[in-house]
């Protein structure tokens, strides 16, 4: 199976923007998508595919793929996008699911 | 409403054995390839199992392989994970999630609350 690589931490001024990756080597072949977590709630997916926003996400969270890596991008960060953020994308096998280990963003 | 439920979660032994059930409701349960995610206390995401609408497509973490048996019950609009030998490293928050699935890219896009299990003697 694969890992997906994330930095354990980053911060963002109010407004600002931030970029998260997520490091892999099946990004050739798989697309990530993203999800954000709360404390005390259950994941949430916020990007997925090429770069697909379910319904009710703000569009000021994209993404992007380039060789092994994934990133989402918040542009404009608000107090409210304070969160955990993991990857997923599948393993070698293209079967088996892989999160990447997570990124906690502060919003200063 | 689409909603999923977990429950059957609780306190057992090491070596010991539990069953979790996830039930949905509001959408097409058996349109969908569903998962199960765990989470252990203060860490990330660890995916589990995969089954799909039928039962050719079933797929484990190494983790759990040869321990936890995914199945699911369209009729019932349930899905369940059998776990067995349970180890410490098995306490997690449980979560099952639908996958929006595509041959390039998975979006579990739903999610229930999730359900406690510790193991622990």
């Amino acid at each position: 199976s694969s890992e997906l690589t994330q930095d354990p931490a980053v911060s963002v001024a109010l407004g600002q923007t931030i970029r998260i990756t997520c490091q892999g080597d099946n990004f050739r072949n798989y697309y990530a998508s993203w999800y954000q977590q709360r404390p005390g709630q259950a994941p949430l997916l916020v990007l997925y595919g090429k770069n697909n926003r379910p319904s009710g996400i703000p569009d000021r969270f994209s993404g992007s793929n380039s060789g092994n890596t994934a990133s989402l991008t918040i542009t404009g960060a608000q107090a409210e996008d304070e969160a955990d953020y993991y990857c997923n994308s599948r393993g070698s096998s293209g079967h088996h699911r892989v999160f990447g280990t997570g990124t906690k963003v502060t919003v200063l | 409403e689409e909603e999923l439920v977990e429950s059957g979660g609780g306190l057992v032994k090491p070596g010991g054995s539990l069953r979790l059930s996830c039930a949905a409701s509001g959408f097409s349960f058996s349109a969908y390839i569903m998962n199960w995610v765990r989470q252990a206390p203060g860490k990330g995401l660890e995916w589990v199992a995969s089954f799909g609408s039928s039962g050719s497509y079933i797929y484990y973490a190494d983790s759990v392989k040869g321990r936890f048996t995914v199945s699911r019950d369209n009729a019932k609009n349930s899905l369940y994970l059998q776990m067995s030998s349970l180890r410490v490293d098995d306490t997690a928050i449980y979560y099952c999630a639908r996958d929006l699935y595509s041959p390039s890219w998975d979006a579990f896009d739903l999610w229930g609350q999730g359900t406690m299990v510790t193991v622990s003697s």
